[in-house]
């Protein structure tokens, strides 16, 4: 079955550090990469998202590039802000038959939590 | 509007107790989901609604009862719930029911079960 793996948490960064977080991949089909990301007491935001190898996903100052060769998805800023603090969650979509029915299910990550300090 | 809004945003519930949760989305989209997500956990998906007809009930005990009146609306009806159903109940909503759709989430309601 489709499976992603994010690199443990927690991470601690101060103000303007380079962030990276590792996020690896299995899957059957050809899956679309997401990563959202969930402020405390909200509920989850897309952050980016790609649909094909190669792709380059990017939104806020945040990238991550479809990797097919190394089944990877890893997220990456150049300079992070204290508001950037938050749960990363990684998530493929791929599709699914079920009774008949296709659709495509999110399987997320574990989450990362990031916490940026002044 | 691209908001999709849940209430209430806390429940306190006993055992026996019957309640609701509500979603709401004005964006137009036809497929609609219930999530539910512990503590320090991804989202755990539940039920998906498409074209207001369910289409996916991800093994779910029947004390949690989804319904969706219309094409906004998204209700998830609950009854004689056990501590361990205690989490954040997220909806979603995206543009269709498809591979690769992006979704647009809630909030959440904090459910607390005693």
């Amino acid at each position: 079955g489709n499976s992603v793996t994010q690199m443990e948490g927690p991470v601690t960064l101060s103000e303007e550090a380079f962030l990276t977080i590792n996020c690896t991949y299995t899957a059957t089909g050809y899956p679309s990469l997401f990563w959202y990301v969930q402020y405390p007491g909200e509920g989850l935001q897309l952050l980016l998202k790609a649909t094909k190898a190669d792709d380059k996903g990017s939104n806020k100052g945040f990238e991550a590039t479809y990797r097919k060769e190394t089944t990877s998805f890893h997220l990456e800023k150049g300079s992070v802000q204290v508001s950037d603090s938050a749960v990363y969650f990684c998530a493929l979509s791929d599709g699914v038959n079920a009774g008949g029915t296709s659709y495509g299910k999110l399987t997320f990550g574990q989450g990362t939590i990031l916490t940026v300090h002044p | 509007d691209t908001e999709v809004t849940q209430t209430p945003k806390h429940l306190v519930m006993g055992m026996t107790n019957k309640k609701s949760l509500k979603c709401e989305q004005h964006m137009g989209h036809r497929a609609m989901y219930w999530y539910k997500q512990k503590a320090k956990k991804p989202p755990e998906l539940m039920f998906v609604y498409s074209y207001e007809k369910l289409s996916i009930n991800e093994s779910v005990p029947s004390r949690f009862s989804p319904e969706c009146p219309n094409s906004s609306l998204l209700n998830l009806h609950l009854h004689a719930l056990q501590p361990e159903d205690s989490a954040l109940y997220l909806c979603a909503s995206s543009h269709r029911q498809g591979y690769g759709e992006k979704l647009f989430f809630g909030s959440g309601t904090q459910l607390s079960v005693l």
